[in-house]
Protein backbone atom coordinates (compact mmCIF):
# COMPACT_ATOMS: atom_id res chain seq x y z
CA UNK A 1 0.00 0.00 0.00
CA UNK A 2 2.16 3.17 -1.20
CA UNK A 3 1.60 6.11 0.75
CA UNK A 4 1.31 9.46 -0.63
CA UNK A 5 3.34 9.62 -3.96
CA UNK A 6 4.63 13.28 -4.60
CA UNK A 7 6.90 13.69 -7.47
CA UNK A 8 9.38 14.96 -8.67
CA UNK A 9 11.01 15.45 -4.91
CA UNK A 10 12.97 18.28 -6.43
CA UNK A 11 12.58 20.85 -9.16
CA UNK A 12 14.20 23.79 -10.60
CA UNK A 13 12.78 26.32 -12.71
CA UNK A 14 14.24 29.38 -14.03
CA UNK A 15 12.34 32.87 -13.00
CA UNK A 16 8.93 33.53 -15.25
CA UNK A 17 8.52 29.60 -15.62
CA UNK A 18 5.90 27.22 -14.98
CA UNK A 19 6.22 24.70 -12.51
CA UNK A 20 3.56 21.65 -11.71
CA UNK A 21 4.09 19.75 -8.35
CA UNK A 22 2.19 16.65 -8.68
CA UNK A 23 0.66 14.51 -5.91
CA UNK A 24 -0.92 10.87 -6.20
CA UNK A 25 -2.76 10.46 -2.85
CA UNK A 26 -3.00 7.12 -0.64
CA UNK A 27 -5.84 4.22 -2.55
CA UNK A 28 -9.30 5.01 -1.26
CA UNK A 29 -8.47 8.66 0.18
CA UNK A 30 -10.71 11.25 -1.60
CA UNK A 31 -9.31 14.38 0.45
CA UNK A 32 -5.73 15.99 -0.66
CA UNK A 33 -4.09 19.07 0.99
CA UNK A 34 -1.54 21.49 -0.26
CA UNK A 35 1.00 22.95 2.17
CA UNK A 36 3.84 24.99 1.57
CA UNK A 37 7.15 25.27 3.87
CA UNK A 38 9.47 28.24 3.45
CA UNK A 39 12.96 27.92 4.81
CA UNK A 40 13.07 27.65 8.50
CA UNK A 41 9.49 28.25 9.06
CA UNK A 42 6.49 25.73 9.73
CA UNK A 43 4.08 24.55 7.14
CA UNK A 44 1.65 27.04 6.14
CA UNK A 45 -1.67 25.42 4.70
CA UNK A 46 -2.73 26.50 0.93
CA UNK A 47 -5.21 24.71 -0.30
CA UNK A 48 -7.77 21.49 0.27
CA UNK A 49 -9.89 19.42 -2.20
CA UNK A 50 -11.87 16.42 -3.27
CA UNK A 51 -12.20 14.85 -6.67
CA UNK A 52 -13.03 17.87 -8.72
CA UNK A 53 -13.71 20.29 -5.65
CA UNK A 54 -11.65 23.07 -4.26
CA UNK A 55 -13.29 23.14 -0.75
CA UNK A 56 -10.83 25.14 1.11
CA UNK A 57 -8.26 28.08 -0.57
CA UNK A 58 -7.99 30.39 2.05
CA UNK A 59 -4.27 29.65 2.14
CA UNK A 60 -3.42 30.10 -1.69
CA UNK A 61 -1.86 33.49 -3.31
CA UNK A 62 -4.12 35.16 -4.80
CA UNK A 63 -1.86 35.07 -8.16
CA UNK A 64 0.20 33.14 -10.33
CA UNK A 65 -0.92 29.96 -7.74
CA UNK A 66 -3.82 27.12 -8.70
CA UNK A 67 -4.81 23.32 -7.75
CA UNK A 68 -6.83 20.89 -8.95
CA UNK A 69 -8.07 17.82 -7.94
CA UNK A 70 -9.56 15.69 -11.24
CA UNK A 71 -11.61 12.87 -11.17
CA UNK A 72 -8.68 10.54 -12.74
CA UNK A 73 -5.29 11.12 -12.10
CA UNK A 74 -2.67 12.68 -9.26
CA UNK A 75 -3.77 16.81 -7.97
CA UNK A 76 -1.92 18.88 -9.64
CA UNK A 77 -0.41 22.61 -7.96
CA UNK A 78 0.50 25.23 -10.84
CA UNK A 79 2.85 27.97 -10.13
CA UNK A 80 2.85 30.09 -13.10
CA UNK A 81 5.51 32.65 -14.09
CA UNK A 82 7.55 31.59 -10.49
CA UNK A 83 9.82 34.10 -8.51
CA UNK A 84 12.69 33.55 -5.86
CA UNK A 85 10.56 33.94 -3.13
CA UNK A 86 8.58 30.48 -4.26
CA UNK A 87 11.19 28.50 -3.39
CA UNK A 88 10.07 26.18 -0.88
CA UNK A 89 9.52 22.78 0.25
CA UNK A 90 5.84 22.06 -1.34
CA UNK A 91 3.90 19.07 1.01
CA UNK A 92 0.88 17.12 -0.08
CA UNK A 93 -1.34 15.19 2.41
CA UNK A 94 -4.14 13.41 2.14
CA UNK A 95 -6.45 11.60 4.06
CA UNK A 96 -10.26 9.09 3.64
CA UNK A 97 -13.46 10.86 4.33
CA UNK A 98 -14.07 11.78 8.14
CA UNK A 99 -10.55 10.80 9.10
CA UNK A 100 -8.73 11.85 12.58
CA UNK A 101 -5.73 12.40 10.58
CA UNK A 102 -3.19 12.98 7.11
CA UNK A 103 -1.03 11.12 5.89
CA UNK A 104 1.63 13.15 4.17
CA UNK A 105 3.93 12.84 1.50
CA UNK A 106 8.02 13.29 0.97
CA UNK A 107 7.12 17.01 -0.97
CA UNK A 108 8.77 18.97 -3.46
CA UNK A 109 11.44 21.01 -3.30
CA UNK A 110 11.11 23.92 -6.07
CA UNK A 111 14.19 26.23 -6.10
CA UNK A 112 13.95 28.97 -8.28
CA UNK A 113 17.46 30.00 -9.95
CA UNK B 1 -8.35 29.05 14.62
CA UNK B 2 -7.38 28.21 18.18
CA UNK B 3 -3.55 28.61 18.93
CA UNK B 4 -1.07 26.91 20.24
CA UNK B 5 1.81 27.65 22.43
CA UNK B 6 5.00 26.14 22.32
CA UNK B 7 8.89 26.00 23.76
CA UNK B 8 11.00 26.35 20.56
CA UNK B 9 13.30 23.88 21.15
CA UNK B 10 14.31 21.34 23.93
CA UNK B 11 16.82 19.09 24.61
CA UNK B 12 16.88 15.07 25.88
CA UNK B 13 19.46 12.39 26.54
CA UNK B 14 18.93 9.25 24.61
CA UNK B 15 16.93 6.97 26.94
CA UNK B 16 15.11 8.83 29.19
CA UNK B 17 11.94 10.40 28.90
CA UNK B 18 10.82 13.37 27.30
CA UNK B 19 7.70 15.66 27.98
CA UNK B 20 7.06 18.06 25.40
CA UNK B 21 4.61 20.52 26.51
CA UNK B 22 1.86 22.81 24.73
CA UNK B 23 -0.55 24.98 26.05
CA UNK B 24 -3.63 25.76 24.45
CA UNK B 25 -5.96 28.25 26.79
CA UNK B 26 -8.48 29.37 24.40
CA UNK B 27 -9.26 25.75 23.23
CA UNK B 28 -12.84 24.94 22.05
CA UNK B 29 -15.08 21.83 23.60
CA UNK B 30 -15.00 20.33 19.58
CA UNK B 31 -11.23 20.92 19.57
CA UNK B 32 -9.45 17.85 19.13
CA UNK B 33 -5.84 17.89 19.87
CA UNK B 34 -3.01 16.62 17.63
CA UNK B 35 0.54 16.08 17.48
CA UNK B 36 2.19 15.24 14.06
CA UNK B 37 6.42 15.41 13.77
CA UNK B 38 8.10 16.07 11.59
CA UNK B 39 12.00 14.75 10.81
CA UNK B 40 14.53 16.36 8.54
CA UNK B 41 13.85 16.25 4.99
CA UNK B 42 10.67 14.62 5.00
CA UNK B 43 7.18 15.61 5.62
CA UNK B 44 5.22 15.61 8.66
CA UNK B 45 3.92 12.08 10.20
CA UNK B 46 1.28 11.89 12.79
CA UNK B 47 2.38 10.78 16.28
CA UNK B 48 -1.00 10.81 18.44
CA UNK B 49 -4.30 12.70 19.18
CA UNK B 50 -6.84 13.04 21.82
CA UNK B 51 -9.93 15.42 22.84
CA UNK B 52 -10.41 14.55 26.97
CA UNK B 53 -8.75 11.18 28.03
CA UNK B 54 -4.98 10.07 28.08
CA UNK B 55 -3.79 8.66 25.01
CA UNK B 56 -1.47 6.29 24.53
CA UNK B 57 0.22 4.36 21.48
CA UNK B 58 3.12 2.47 19.92
CA UNK B 59 4.63 5.75 19.81
CA UNK B 60 4.20 7.76 22.36
CA UNK B 61 1.47 9.09 25.27
CA UNK B 62 -0.81 12.33 25.02
CA UNK B 63 -1.54 13.47 28.64
CA UNK B 64 -4.57 16.27 28.53
CA UNK B 65 -4.88 18.74 31.52
CA UNK B 66 -8.62 18.31 33.31
CA UNK B 67 -9.38 21.53 32.08
CA UNK B 68 -7.97 21.02 28.24
CA UNK B 69 -6.09 23.93 28.24
CA UNK B 70 -2.46 22.25 28.34
CA UNK B 71 -1.58 19.12 27.00
CA UNK B 72 1.72 16.89 26.92
CA UNK B 73 3.69 14.58 24.89
CA UNK B 74 5.38 11.88 26.32
CA UNK B 75 8.19 10.25 24.31
CA UNK B 76 8.70 7.20 26.83
CA UNK B 77 12.68 6.93 25.70
CA UNK B 78 14.09 9.11 23.43
CA UNK B 79 15.71 7.42 20.54
CA UNK B 80 18.36 9.26 17.90
CA UNK B 81 15.38 9.29 15.57
CA UNK B 82 12.88 11.26 17.48
CA UNK B 83 14.82 14.15 17.02
CA UNK B 84 12.44 15.88 14.83
CA UNK B 85 10.45 18.66 14.97
CA UNK B 86 6.98 18.22 17.36
CA UNK B 87 3.92 20.21 16.44
CA UNK B 88 0.86 20.23 18.82
CA UNK B 89 -2.62 21.14 16.27
CA UNK B 90 -6.09 21.92 17.52
CA UNK B 91 -8.40 20.93 15.08
CA UNK B 92 -11.91 21.20 14.87
CA UNK B 93 -13.75 18.89 12.45
CA UNK B 94 -17.09 20.61 12.50
CA UNK B 95 -15.18 23.63 10.99
CA UNK B 96 -13.08 22.15 8.23
CA UNK B 97 -11.03 19.08 7.91
CA UNK B 98 -7.26 21.36 7.70
CA UNK B 99 -4.83 21.34 9.91
CA UNK B 100 -2.75 24.76 10.79
CA UNK B 101 0.62 24.05 12.13
CA UNK B 102 2.56 26.55 14.43
CA UNK B 103 6.32 26.93 14.67
CA UNK B 104 6.52 23.59 16.77
CA UNK B 105 9.50 22.38 19.22
CA UNK B 106 13.11 21.22 17.68
CA UNK B 107 14.06 18.14 19.80
CA UNK B 108 17.27 17.61 19.96
CA UNK B 109 18.19 14.12 21.67
CA UNK B 110 21.72 13.74 22.87
CA UNK B 111 23.33 10.57 22.52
Amino acid sequence: NAGVMQNPRHLVRRRGQEARLRCSPMKGHSHVYWYRQLPEEGLKFMVYLQKENIIDESGMPKERFSAEFPKEGPSILRIQQVVRGDSAAYFCASSPINSYGYTFGSGTRLTVV
Amino acid sequence: DAKTTQPNSMESNEEEPVHLPCNHSTISGTDYIHWYRQLPSQGPEYVIHGLTSNVNNRMASLAIAEDRKSSTLILHRATLRDAAVYYCILRDVSTGNQFYFGTGTSLTVIP
